[in-house]
């Protein structure tokens, strides 16, 4: 059965402390991973996508980075307007374009 | 660019009514939309799948006959929640996607109450 699986499940950062959430996942086939951040009440907001092994994207303080098995998305000197939730989903080669969700990790930024 | 928008934002119905939800592509034709459901600290559940001019895909567990899907057009769909019950109450959330690419971009979401 395939499977996203994100951690931490909740994550607290000081203002400027990088870290590092997971998406690992366990599919017959990957098309492509998404990652997307989603604030309280909204819908998700697309971050990247990401396709092959070793494919790496940017965004302001934002990289995603892609193995065979997980995916990271490093945040660098986070500030508080980057909590949030952040949602990792895949694609799979047979799918038909359905995207299969992690559990998310809730992020806070304080100060 | 890749505007989704949902309306109404939010809606409060009694029990034993129907409820409509338009989903709209501003920006892009969307070829296929999605309808999502999500609970409380919990993730994206998907419901259907549609494809315009197509009957919708729906997911095991989910009642067609509850949950209507029309796409009758490029830049849009609608869900009905038909009968709703305060169980159906909850915050739906559609995407969509552009001919030929992977992204699916989301709408701001439309929170359901039923009383």
């Amino acid at each position: 059965e395939d499977q996203v699986t994100q951690s931490p499940e909740a994550l607290r950062l000081q203002e400027g402390e990088s870290s590092s959430l997971n998406c690992s996942y366990t599919v017959s086939g990957l098309r492509g991973l998404f990652w997307y951040r989603q604030d309280p009440g909204k819908g998700p907001e697309f971050l990247f996508t990401l396709y092959s092994a070793g494919e790496e994207k940017e965004k302001e303080r934002l990289k995603a980075t892609l193995t065979k098995k997980e995916s990271f998305l490093h945040i660098t000197a986070p500030k508080p307007e980057d909590s949030a939730t952040y949602l990792c989903a895949v694609q799979t080669s047979g799918g038909y374009n359905k995207l299969i969700f992690g559990a998310g990790t809730r992020l806070a930024v304080h100060p | 660019g890749a505007v989704v928008s949902q309306h109404p934002s939010w809606v409060i119905c009694k029990s034993g009514t129907s409820v409509k939800i338009e989903c709209r592509s501003l920006d892009f034709q969307a070829t296929t939309m999605f309808w999502y459901r999500q609970f409380p600290k919990q993730s994206l559940m998907l419901m259907a799948t549609s494809n315009e001019g197509s009957k919708a895909t729906y997911e095991q567990g989910v009642e067609k006959d509850k949950f209507l899907i029309n796409h009758a057009s490029l830049t849009l769909s609608t869900l009905t929640v038909t009968s709703a019950h305060p169980e159906d109450s909850s915050f739906y959330i559609c995407s969509a996607r552009e001919g030929g690419t992977d992204t699916q971009y989301f709408g701001p979401g439309t929170r359901l109450t039923v009383l």
